[in-house]
C-alpha cells in the first residue's frame, strides 16, 4: 500500500523559511516523479512543484519560482520542499503526491498524502 | 495556461439518485483529463485518468467520459460516503491545472 506522510508545516512569519518533508513507502520511490500541491483556505487545488524520479528535472509554478526548491533523497524515499521568502498567500495545506511515471512531465497524481499545514502570519 | 471550470459549484442529491458533474477546459485536452475526490481531512483520491479510465478500487457507480473541452463525471446512485469535493485536472499541456471543484452534498 502506498503511503505518503507529510511533515514540517507550522506557523511562520512573513519572509521566513520552512522545509516540508514527505516520507514515502509502499512503492519503488525512484521510479516515480513526486509533486507538491497546495490548497489555500477555502480554495481549490494548486500545483506547486514536481521533481522527476532521478531528480534530473524539476518544475515550479510561477507563483513560487525563485522562492521554493524541491528536492528528493531516494535513499530515504523522501521528497522535500524548501520554502523561502514566505508570504501570506503561501498559507495553505501542502500535499505530497506520487505521479504516474518517472518523468517530471508526468500527467496525473496517483496517490496523495493527507497534507501538512503552513500558516504565514505575523 | 489552460483554465478549467466546473459546474455546478454545489450539487445536492438524494441518496440513490444520479449526480452529474461537468468540467470544461479553455482549450482542447484530447483525453488528457483526470478526476479526483477529496473529503475533508483526508488525502485526495484519484478516480479517473485519460478522461474515462477508472483508477484502482473506484466503485462501478462512478463513471467518467468526454474529450476535447467537455467532460463529465457521473455517480449513478449516490451513496452517503460520496459526499466530497470533486476536482478535474488537465495534463494536456503546460502546468497541470485543476478546476475549482464541485461540492457534492447528500440531500
Amino acid at each position: 500500500e502506498v503511503q505518503l506522510l507529510e511533515s514540517g508545516g507550522t506557523l511562520v512569519q512573513p519572509g521566513g523559511s520552512l522545509r516540508l518533508s514527505c516520507a514515502a513507502s509502499g512503492f519503488s520511490f525512484i521510479d516515480y516523479a513526486m509533486s507538491w500541491v497546495r490548497q489555500a483556505p477555502g480554495k481549490g487545488l494548486e500545483w506547486v512543484s514536481v521533481i522527476s524520479g532521478r531528480a534530473g528535472s524539476v518544475y515550479y509554478a510561477d507563483s513560487v519560482k525563485g522562492r521554493f526548491t524541491i528536492s528528493r533523497d531516494n535513499s530515504m524515499a523522501t521528497v522535500y520542499l524548501h520554502m523561502h521568502s514566505l508570504r501570506a498567500e503561501d498559507t495553505a495545506m501542502y500535499f505530497c503526491a506520487k505521479m504516474n511515471s518517472q518523468a517530471a512531465a508526468s500527467h496525473y497524481y496517483e496517490s496523495w498524502g493527507q497534507g501538512t499545514l503552513v500558516a504565514v502570519s505575523s | 495556461e489552460i483554465v478549467m471550470t466546473q459546474s455546478p459549484a454545489t450539487l445536492s442529491v438524494s441518496p440513490g439518485e444520479r449526480a452529474t458533474l461537468s468540467c470544461r477546459a479553455s482549450q482542447s485536452l484530447s483525453s488528457n483529463l483526470a478526476w479526483y475526490q477529496h473529503k475533508p481531512g483526508q488525502a485526495p483520491r484519484l478516480l479517473f485518468y485519460d478522461a474515462g479510465a477508472r483508477a484502482t478500487g473506484v466503485p462501478a457507480r462512478f463513471s467518467a467520459s468526454g474529450s476535447g473541452t467537455e467532460f463529465t463525471l457521473t455517480i449513478s446512485s449516490l451513496q452517503s460516503e460520496d459526499s466530497a469535493v470533486y476536482y478535474c485536472q488537465q495534463y494536456n499541456s503546460g502546468p497541470r491545472t485543476f478546476g475549482p471543484g464541485t461540492k457534492v452534498e447528500i440531500k
